[in-house]
């Protein structure tokens, strides 16, 4: 199993372009997530998915939008970039059976920066 | 008052030597508690999880106390390769799916 795959690693947008983070986990988890983690700072949550269809807003979803239209897929995307949105984005997922639950698997992250 | 509350560090310590570190957390309905570790510039990865009793997984021992909504993770006999950045993690309350809350958490370096 790959796990969680994030792409690209690495990006660098100037202010109001757009771009999709693609994320895609091969191991048949419902739960999935999008983090971004500032400098020094803790995880926050932007938007999350019980499932394909279905998707809602986490802590600090503004300037985001999201889709699930697969189990293995969960792409976030940036429509107008802005210098605020430079940050370090995890993309996450979890099993649903009560044996593992909350235990959540990240993928290696994408770094973007803002100009 | 934060969700989750760890002192951010850094801890440097020897080799051999025990460090523990400490975290509180806001909402009394959480229900689940973690430790992740994070190297740098990498993502984080569940270290272990808390559960009421206390648990230990080799050099690591967890604690919680519901009553205090304090969490506790001690590492005995530091090795170079602790070094790292560890994360309480606590999730939300009851219903929530699947929601977790992450410490800024703590910078150890062990040092040889």
């Amino acid at each position: 199993n790959a796990g969680v795959t994030q792409t690209p690693k690495f990006r660098i947008l100037k202010i109001g372009q757009s771009m999709t983070l693609q994320c895609a986990q091969d191991m048949n988890h419902n739960y999935m997530y999008w983090y971004r983690q500032d400098p020094g700072m803790g995880l926050k949550l932007i938007y999350y998915s019980v499932g394909a269809g279905i998707t809602d807003k986490g802590e600090v979803p503004n300037g985001y939008n999201v889709s699930r239209s697969t189990t293995e897929d969960f792409p976030l995307r940036l429509e107008l970039a802005a210098p605020s949105q430079t940050s370090v984005y995890f993309c996450a997922s979890s099993p649903r059976n009560r044996g593992q639950k909350d235990t959540q698997y990240f993928g290696p992250g994408t770094r973007l920066t803002v100009l | 008052r934060k969700e989750v509350e760890q002192d951010p560090g850094p801890f440097n310590v020897p080799e051999g030597a025990t460090v523990a570190f400490n975290c509180t957390y806001s909402n009394s309905a959480s229900q689940s508690f973690f430790w992740y570790r994070q190297d740098c510039r990498k993502e984080p990865k569940l270290l272990m999880s808390v559960y009421s009793s206390g648990n230990e997984d080799g050099r690591f021992t967890a604690q919680l106390n519901r009553a205090s909504q304090y969490i506790s993770l001690l590492i005995r006999d530091s090795k170079l390769s602790d070094s790292a950045t560890y994360l309480c993690v606590v999730n939300g309350a009851a219903g929530s799916a699947r929601q977790l809350t992450f410490g800024s958490g703590t910078q150890l370096t062990v040092l040889p």
